[in-house]
């Protein structure tokens, strides 16, 4: 049972463009939702976060819209930039499963020039 | 700061042997740590929580005897592929809880190559 879906599994986007990357959980016990990028054969880098408590969260380019009751949460990028071209996953945890954190499948990001 | 150190960032060994990935906490002290293993274009896949001073908690599917791992320290992790086989190949990265508690920060993964 995958408990965190993701989509698109792909997205090209124009630079300038707005990228949109959703992902929808089941475990309503989730208390913490991060996006994270990754660059070919690098970990991945914590890019925007939020908890259930607040429905959006903006940061530079970046904003996590967040809807508690469909239990999905959604990541903008505005004006998306060649250098934004990576893989994007979305994960969650639950404070009560040690942090664990599960991940989404994940999305590849091609913004073109 | 919440800087996580992942060494070596890359290794090549024989089938058969063991290879070790030591995961630290640079500037701050973490008692849980997560070791995660990703195969190429697939997502992170949770293998084991280990607790500073006692044993790891493994994922079902998970074998203990196969993927030992030791947190002897507040900054050191490690996790030892025992006896690799090719199909071990893959990507290996672990990750911390920030000191902060608003999330979790990653290591640079390390590549395993068996042949």
């Amino acid at each position: 049972q995958q408990q965190v879906k993701q989509s698109p599994q792909s997205l090209i986007v124009q630079k300038g463009g707005i990228s949109i990357i959703n992902c929808a959980y089941e475990n309503t016990a989730f208390d913490y939702f991060p996006w994270y990028q990754q660059f070919p054969g690098k970990g991945p880098a914590l890019l925007i976060a939020i908890r259930p408590d607040v429905s959006e969260k903006k940061e530079g380019r970046f904003t996590i819209s967040f809807n508690k009751s469909a239990k999905q949460f959604s990541l903008h990028i505005m004006d998306s930039q060649p250098g934004d071209s990576a893989t994007y996953f979305c994960a969650a945890s639950a404070a009560s499963n040690a942090g664990k954190s599960t991940f989404g499948d994940g999305t590849t990001l091609t913004v073109k020039p | 700061g919440a800087v996580v150190s992942q060494h070596p960032s890359w290794v090549i060994c024989k089938s058969g042997t063991s290879v070790k990935i030591e995961c630290r906490s640079l500037d701050f002290q973490a008692t849980t740590m997560f070791w995660y293993r990703q195969f190429p274009k697939q997502s992170l896949m949770l293998m084991a929580t280990s607790n500073e001073g006692s044993k790891a908690t493994y994922e079902q599917g998970v074998e203990k005897d196969k993927f030992l791992i030791n947190h002897a320290s507040l900054t050191l992790s490690t996790l030892t592929v025992t006896s690799a086989h090719p199909e071990d190949s893959s990507f290996y990265i672990c990750s911390a809880s920030t000191p902060a508690g608003d999330g979790y920060t990653f290591g640079s993964g390390t590549r395993l190559t068996v042949v």
